[in-house]
This record gives C-alpha cells, structure tokens and sequence, in this order.
C-alpha cells in the first residue's frame, strides 16, 4: 500500500520551455502533498506544501510564480516550472500523506529535470 | 532551514558486517521516520517509529525512537550488497495549519558495502 506515482521520470528540454510534472497517490487519498528539489549528494530540500483544493503554501526563497503547484484532487498535485533555465536542472520528487492522523509521507520515484 | 544531525555521513563496511547510524535534534518530534534513497530514485519508508522509547524492527533493520523524542537510531544487521544506498532520518511533527506532517531530514548516511 501507500504507493505514490511521479510522472515523468526524466525531461530533458530547451530553456524558456515549462515543465509539467504529476504527483499521484494511487491507493489513498492524499490531502497534503509536498515537493521537493535535491542536488546531488544531498538531502531533499522542501519546496512547498500543497493542500487539496487550497493554495500551495511555499518555503523561503522558492519563488511561486516559477514553481506552480496545483492540487486539484485528493490524488493528484502538479508542480509546473515555468521557463525553465538551466539553473533549475535538478532532481525533483514528490511525496504524499494519507487522511487520518501520524501518517509518514511516501514518496515519489521522482523526476530527473535537465533543461538545456 | 532547520536540519537533523545525521551521522556517520558516510560508511564503508564489508558484507556481514553490523551497521548503526543516528540522529539528534534540538527539537521534539511527533514522528521518527527512516528512509532509504537508492540512486535516481525517492526515499522508501523504512521504519516509523510513533513513541517514545519504541523500539521496531523490520527484518534486519531495527531503529529506536528516543525518550527525549530528540534522537533515534537506526541499526543494520548482517549488511548485504543491496543495503547500499543513503539513509535519511527524518523527525515528523504534526502541529496544525501549514506545518502538518512536514519533515525535517537528516543530511544521509551515504552506506557503500563491500562484498
């Protein structure tokens, strides 16, 4: 149980280009989904915290208008990076919590982003 | 932001042989949780330890959370080949509002097992 799906696992693209990645809970519904940035060698970095159907709530220095997080439905949270630079080449994951109080997050296999 | 003291960073250790890693922190936490990252891929939930001084096993891998809830440890036994990986602990908290169920990571005990 307690399976979250990432979608997709690789992009490589042009600069200037956006990126869509998904976040899916595919056996529970997951009302708080979080997103995370990692570079290499080190620990994951937290983005923002999105709650379903309210707007994502962001940490320090992560910029909300270049990092798009939508969370339409108790399954599913998109994180969208709009024109993409090569700065913002990195390994991005997700991870979700069930409903219910003391559930761990479960995460994502993650998506590798390489903007050219 | 805030971060758990992990160590050791790194481990070399020849198959066989025992593993043990921890984690302190300044804060309490609601939650211990230990995660194993293989390369190109998310962390796999290992053990969630909820109480204090609970001590839980899962095959070879047995972790403790501590009384002060400020620490845990994670212990491998028997390491094998495919137990190399990174190891993050991570204190979990489950205060209202935008701070539910937020983690606070380890920096990872990179673990490399010699066969």
């Amino acid at each position: 149980g307690a399976v979250v799906s990432q979608h997709p696992s690789w992009v490589i693209c042009k600069s200037g280009t956006s990126v869509k990645i998904e976040c899916r809970s595919l056996d529970f519904q997951a009302t708080t989904m979080f997103w995370y940035r990692q570079f290499p060698k080190q620990s994951l970095m937290l983005m923002a915290t999105s709650n379903e159907g309210s707007k994502a709530t962001y940490e320090q220095g992560v910029e909300k208008d270049k990092f798009l997080i939508n969370h339409a439905s108790l399954t599913l949270s998109t994180l969208t990076v709009t024109s993409a630079h090569p700065e913002d080449s990195s390994f991005y994951i997700c991870s979700a919590i069930a409903a219910g109080g003391n559930q761990p997050q479960h995460f994502g296999d993650g998506t590798r982003l390489s903007i050219l | 932001g805030q971060q758990l003291n992990q160590s050791p960073q790194s481990m070399f250790i020849q198959e066989g042989e025992d593993v043990s890693m921890n984690c302190t922190s300044s804060s309490i936490f609601n939650t211990w949780l230990w995660y194993k990252q293989d390369p190109g891929e998310g962390p796999v939930l290992l053990i969630a330890l909820y109480k204090a001084g609970e001590l839980t096993s899962n095959g070879r891998l047995t972790a403790q959370f501590g009384i002060t809830r400020k620490d845990s440890f994670l212990n491998i036994s028997a390491s094998i080949p495919s137990d190399v990986g990174i190891y993050f602990c991570a204190g979990q908290v489950y205060a209202g509002g935008t701070s539910y169920g937020k983690l606070t990571f380890g920096q990872g005990t990179i673990l490399t097992v010699h066969p």
